[in-house]
C-alpha cells in the first residue's frame, strides 16, 4: 500500500520560509514522478511542481524561482523548499505521485497547512 | 489550459442520474481525469484519460469527451457519492491545471 505523509506546515510571516516534506511508504520516490499540488478556497486545486524519475524538475510560472523541488532517495522523502512566501501562498499542500506517468494523481497525502500571515 | 466547470455546485437526491461538465480552453484531446474530495480528504482518482475507471470505483461513475467538452456522469447517485468533483487536464504537460469544482449536495 502506498502512503505519502507530509509534514513541515506550520505559520509563518510574509517573506519568510518554509520546507515540507513527504515521507513515502510502499514505494520508491526516485521511481516515481513526484508533485506537489495546493488547495485554497478561492483558487482550488494548483498544481506546483514535478520531479521526474531522472532527477528533472519543473515548475509552475506561480512558484517559479521561490519554490524548489528536491529528493532524499535515502530518507524516501520530497521536499518542497518555500522561499520568499506571501499572503497568497496559504494553502494546504499536498504531496501527490503520478502513479501512470500521464499526469493523473492515484496517490496523495493527507495534506499539510501553510498559513503566510503577519 | 483553463478547465471551467459547471455547475459549481448542485442539488440531488439518492438515486438521481448526476452530470457534470468540464471545458478546456483549447482542445486537451482524451487527456481529462477526474478526481472526488471528500470534506477533510485528500483527491481521490476516479478516471483518468476520459474513460479509465479506476481500481475500486464503482461502475455508476462514468466519463466522456474529447477535444474541449468532457463530462462525469453518476447513473445512480448514493450518499457516498455527496463530494466535490474535480476535473484536471494532463495534456500540458508538465502544466497541469484543475477545473474549479463542482460540489454535490444532498437535496
Amino acid at each position: 500500500e502506498v502512503q505519502l505523509v507530509e509534514s513541515g506546515g506550520g505559520l509563518v510571516q510574509p517573506g519568510g520560509a518554509l520546507r515540507l516534506s513527504c515521507v513515502a511508504s510502499g514505494i520508491t520516490v526516485s521511481d516515481n514522478f513526484m508533485s506537489w499540488i495546493r488547495q485554497t478556497p478561492g483558487k482550488g486545486l494548483e498544481w506546483l511542481s514535478i520531479i521526474y524519475s531522472g532527477g528533472s524538475t519543473y515548475y509552475a510560472d506561480s512558484v517559479k524561482g521561490r519554490f524548489t523541488i528536491s529528493r532524499d532517495n535515502f530518507k524516501n522523502t520530497v521536499y518542497l523548499q518555500m522561499n520568499s512566501l506571501r499572503a497568497e501562498d496559504t494553502a494546504i499542500y499536498y504531496c501527490a505521485r503520478d502513479d501512470m506517468g500521464g499526469g493523473s494523481y492515484g496517490d496523495w497525502g493527507q495534506g499539510t497547512l501553510v498559513t503566510v500571515s503577519s | 489550459i483553463q478547465m471551467t466547470q459547471s455547475p459549481s455546485s448542485l442539488s440531488a437526491s439518492v438515486g438521481d442520474r448526476v452530470t457534470i461538465t468540464c471545458r478546456a480552453s483549447r482542445s486537451i484531446s482524451n487527456y481529462l481525469n477526474w478526481y472526488q474530495q471528500r470534506p477533510g480528504k485528500a483527491p481521490k482518482l476516479l478516471i483518468s484519460g476520459v474513460s479509465g475507471l479506476q481500481s475500486g470505483v464503482p461502475s455508476r461513475f462514468s466519463a466522456s469527451g474529447s477535444g474541449t467538452d468532457f463530462t462525469l456522469t453518476i447513473s445512480s447517485l448514493q450518499r457516498e457519492d455527496f463530494a466535490t468533483y474535480f476535473c484536471q487536464q494532463s495534456y500540458s504537460t508538465p502544466s497541469w491545471t484543475f477545473g474549479q469544482g463542482t460540489k454535490v449536495e444532498i437535496k
